[in-house]
């Protein structure tokens, strides 16, 4: 089993509709969660930072929940400069990250 | 600030050939990664560093050798280049790990390698 888990998607979505993303993890003992947005050929870039039980930030929402070991991302209102890959992160225990294979959304006008 | 920066941008091996990743920070980050990323796959960390003079082994480190002389910079070598290590390779850095607001990775632009 995959450390870290997602749907590779594409999400096809048309401007202004509502979309989430789940991802599963594996190792219990992890404490750091986050999303990561990479866009074509660039390197990835922090989205979101999951600490508790879950934040937001404008039009995205992230929710964690620790006893069934998965994180959601939610975006609301899409635009087309949403259209990326989003990556689910989450720690090893052991200083170190892991890398879910993210998954595609692409905005439609 | 430049953030993180990488060199080169691309680069074509002979198999056998080696080659060294070079990753500079100028944010005073104490831990420092490199990562290769491979089409449909997730970033794997192949080494680490949590401070100047030291390093660790990641996910895939095999093939690979890392040094931290100085504090912003973070060398990845390939000794024998192989062509399973076409990939585009990433640096990363953070000011700390497991600390909230501290713990962001801040990517550079990548490399592009390929081994013939």
């Amino acid at each position: 089993r995959k450390e870290v888990e997602q749907d590779p998607g594409p999400f096809n979505v048309p401007e202004g509709a509502t979309v989430a993303f789940n991802c599963t993890y594996s190792n219990s003992a992890s404490q750091s969660f986050f999303w990561y947005r990479q866009d074509c050929r660039k390197e990835p870039k922090l989205l979101m930072s999951v600490y508790s039980s879950g934040n937001e930030d404008g039009r995205f929402t992230a929710q964690l929940n620790r006893a069934s070991q998965y994180i959601s991302l939610l975006i609301r209102d899409s635009k087309l400069s949403d259209s990326a890959t989003y990556l689910c992160v989450v720690d090893t225990g052991r200083r170190a990250l892991t890398f879910g294979s993210g998954t595609r959304l692409q905005v439609q006008p | 600030n430049a953030g993180v920066t990488q060199t080169p941008k691309f680069r074509v091996l002979k198999t056998g050939q080696s080659m060294t990743l070079l990753c500079a920070q100028d944010m005073n980050h104490e831990y420092m990664y490199w990562y290769r990323q491979d089409p449909g796959m997730g970033l794997r960390l192949i080494h680490y560093s949590v401070g100047e003079g030291t390093t660790a082994k990641g996910e895939v480190p095999d093939g690979y050798n890392v040094s931290r002389l100085k504090k912003q910079n973070f060398l990845l070598g390939l000794e024998s280049a192989a062509p399973s290590q076409t990939s585009v390779y990433f640096c990363a850095s953070s000011y700390a790990f497991g600390q909230r607001g501290a713990d962001t990775q801040y990517f550079g632009p990548g490399t592009r390698l390929t081994v013939l």
